[in-house]
């Protein structure tokens, strides 16, 4: 089982700021989805990323998956309250199911 | 409405009981699965299920079983429950392997 690593643990930033998050692996993964989840939730798909080098966005948030395709980052430009919550990277897992990344608890305060 | 649903949404019990979760998916979806959260937010696969084909993580005990009486639903029965499987216990479906998962909401189970 291939594991994830994300970084920072915890982040808490003030509103309008910006912020980047980070999901490694060891190992090259063949894609690559980034979830949030908020509290009394069950996680919310944000984005699949497939191709080495690509960048998505998604209004105020950019993804990125590393050349190698063995790292991606989640950049939020302004953040604001609303996007409080779990941060969880995942990629699959021989097929089978997705592994997560133990995730990156953001708070946003007003 | 509702993608995944599962019920209930909190269930407390007692050391030693058996109890079930149920859950349906109105997506039309092919695999579905059960994932546990632990206290550390971590979420970690206990079961999928695709095309009446269960894959079993080998860590799960024997006492979790999965039921699937159709292909919309995947319900999680649990035999003599135990402290440690207090935990938030998600329900999700895909339409087939590697496809984004689309979760429930949820069940926090507390056992006491």
């Amino acid at each position: 089982t291939q594991l994830l690593e994300q970084s920072p643990q915890f982040l808490s930033i003030q509103e309008g700021e910006n912020l980047t998050v980070y999901c490694n692996s060891s190992s090259v993964f063949s894609s690559l989805q980034w979830y949030r989840q908020e509290p009394g939730e069950g996680p919310v798909l944000l984005v699949t990323v497939v191709t080495g080098g690509e960048v998505k966005k998604l209004k105020r948030l950019t993804f990125q998956f590393g050349d190698a395709r063995k790292d991606s980052s989640l950049h939020i430009t302004a953040a604001q309250p609303g996007d409080t919550g779990l941060y969880l990277c995942a990629i699959p897992d021989y097929g089978q199911n997705f592994v997560f990344g133990p995730g990156t608890r953001l708070s946003v305060l007003p | 409405d509702t993608a995944v649903s599962q019920t209930p949404k909190y269930l407390v019990t007692q050391m030693g009981n058996d109890k079930s979760i149920k859950c349906e998916q109105n997506l039309g979806h092919d695999t579905m699965y059960w994932y546990k959260q632990d206290s550390k937010k971590f979420l970690k696969i206990m079961f999928s299920y695709n095309n009446k084909e269960l894959i079993i993580n080998e860590t799960v005990p024997n006492r979790f079983s999965p039921k699937s009486p159709d292909k919309a639903h995947l319900n999680l029965h649990i035999n003599s429950l135990e402290l440690g499987d207090s935990a938030v216990y998600f329900c999700a479906s895909s339409q087939q392997i590697n496809s984004p998962l689309h979760f429930g909401n949820g069940t926090r189970l507390t056992v006491t």
